[in-house]
C-alpha cells in the first residue's frame, strides 16, 4: 500500500513569514496534487505536478516535485491569514492516496 | 460549468435509521469517489465508481455501507442502520479520467452526517 506522510502536522506562524510543508513517500507516483481545505468545505485543488523536478508557482505558492517523484514540497512566501487551512497532498500511483495533511494557521 | 454538488449539506439521523447521501459530478465527469473525514483528520478513501460500475470499494466497510452510480442521476452513498461512529463529513469528488496518466479530483462541499 502506498502511503503519503506530511510534515509538519501543525504549523502556526505570523503574517508575513515564509514556510515550507512537505509530502513524502517511499513510493513513486505518476503525479501529485496539492489541495487546500478550509473548515466546513471540501478540498480545493491547487496544483498538479507530473515531472520529476518540476516546479510550479501559483502567486505566493511554490510547488516542487522531487526528482524521483517520491516527494513534494509547498513553499509559501509572505503568508497571509487567508492562507490558513488544511493542506493535503495526494498521489496518483497504484492507487490514489491522500496524506493526512498539514494544518496551517497564519496569525494577523 | 457547475462544480460537484452534494446534498444534503447536513443530515441528522437517529441510530438505526438509514442515511442517503447524493453526489452529482461535474459535467463531463464519469468517475466518482467517496471519502470520509473525521474531525481534525485527513480524508479516508471509501469507494471509486464509474457509471454503473464499482471500480474499487476497498475502503468501504463490508456491512451497512453501499454505493452506486447509475447511468442516469447522481451517485448515492447509502448507510443502513447508522451508528454514532458513522458521524463524519462525507465528501464526493469527480474526475474526468480522460485517459491521461495524471488525473485530478474535484471535490464537492460535503455532507455532514450527525447520528444522534
Amino acid at each position: 500500500t502506498q502511503l503519503l506522510e506530511q510534515s509538519p502536522q501543525f504549523l502556526s506562524i505570523q503574517e508575513g513569514e515564509n514556510l515550507t510543508v512537505y509530502c513524502n513517500s517511499s513510493s513513486v507516483f505518476s503525479s501529485l496534487q496539492w489541495y487546500r481545505q478550509e473548515p466546513g468545505e471540501g478540498p480545493v485543488l491547487l496544483v498538479t505536478v507530473v515531472t520529476g523536478g518540476e516546479v510550479k508557482k501559483l502567486k505566493r505558492l511554490t510547488f516542487q516535485f522531487g526528482d524521483a517523484r517520491k516527494d513534494s514540497s509547498l513553499h509559501i512566501t509572505a503568508a497571509q491569514p487567508g492562507d490558513t487551512g488544511l493542506y493535503l497532498c495526494a498521489g496518483d500511483g497504484q492507487n490514489f492516496v491522500f496524506g493526512p495533511g498539514t494544518r496551517l494557521s497564519v496569525l494577523p | 460549468n457547475a462544480g460537484v454538488m452534494q446534498n444534503p449539506r447536513h443530515l441528522v439521523r437517529r441510530r438505526g435509521q438509514e442515511a442517503r447521501l447524493r453526489c452529482s459530478p461535474m459535467k463531463g465527469h464519469s468517475h466518482v469517489y467517496w471519502y470520509r473525514q473525521l474531525p481534525e483528520e485527513g480524508l479516508k478513501f471509501m469507494v471509486y465508481l464509474q457509471k454503473e460500475n464499482i471500480i474499487d470499494e476497498s475502503g468501504m466497510p463490508k456491512e451497512r455501507f453501499s454505493a452506486e452510480f447509475p447511468k442516469e442521476g447522481p451517485s448515492i452513498l447509502r448507510i443502513q442502520q447508522v451508528v454514532r461512529g458513522d458521524s463524519a463529513a462525507y465528501f464526493c469528488a469527480s474526475s474526468p479520467r480522460s485517459g491521461s496518466i495524471s488525473y485530478e479530483q474535484y471535490f464537492g462541499p460535503g455532507t455532514r452526517l450527525t447520528v444522534t
